[in-house]
């Protein structure tokens, strides 16, 4: 079935590591996104890519980087600069022409320990 | 400033009664308009969208929302909930799928 998958599900991290999380979509999207949610709050965003190879900055950029090299895969790295990087971290994508509408995978808790 | 804004952080509701979740905006002009929901610890899922046309859309779930640009609101309705709706509900406005602005949610609870 096609979808985005994202790996792993819960991730615990020790404070002044850096951590990679997965996400991958077989939808043919030349979009991808990631977002932050925290309880009680909307979804932010991070980082967002529009083709191969180009990725641009959200609106909570700092203390997270990311790779688009292959179309179906856009990998979130929360490096150990990030202050607060214990949330929920969706990946999502969309279409060429899609009227705008962003489908999201299931989601990656991280957990700073 | 762009802004989404969902004025009810929870609501509950008894299982058959009819729904309805507020969502306004503030926007420079008509944007793109989205409801999805989110079921707990997972993804979220779309409901319905409303890019133009008929301002009164329907979406899956049997729910539908209207947009009324006099009021920038963009309104979710549900004539009889079911215990499975029960999740938190996102609104999202915006220009373009970049930069797309979603409120605070709103969780939904169904007493049974």
């Amino acid at each position: 079935d096609g979808g985005i998958t994202q790996s792993p599900k819960y991730l615990f991290r020790k404070e002044g590591q850096n951590v990679t999380l997965s996400c991958e979509q077989n939808l043919n999207h030349d979009a991808m996104y990631w977002y932050r949610q925290d309880p009680g709050q909307g979804l932010r965003l991070i980082y967002y890519s529009q083709i191969v190879n180009d990725f641009q900055k959200g609106d909570i950029a700092e203390g997270y980087s990311v790779s688009r090299e292959k179309k179906e895969s856009f990998p979130l790295t929360v490096t150990s600069a990030q202050k607060n990087p214990t949330a929920f971290y969706l990946c999502a994508s969309s279409p060429p022409i899609s009227g705008n509408t962003i489908y999201f995978g299931e989601g990656s808790w991280l957990t700073v320990v | 400033a762009q802004s989404v804004t969902q004025p009810d952080i929870h609501i509950t509701v008894s299982e058959g009664a009819s729904l309805e979740l507020r969502c306004n905006y503030s926007y420079g002009a008509t944007p793109y308009l989205f409801w999805y929901v989110q079921s707990p610890g997972q993804g979220l899922q779309l409901l319905l969208k409303y890019f133009s046309g008929d301002t009164l859309v329907q979406g899956i779930k049997g729910f539908e929302a209207e947009f009324k640009r006099s009021q920038s609101s963009f309104n979710l309705r549900k004539p009889s909930v079911h215990w499975s709706d029960a999740a938190e509900y996102f609104c999202a406005v915006g220009a373009s799928s970049y930069k797309l602005i979603f409120g605070s949610g709103t969780r939904l609870l169904v007493r049974p």
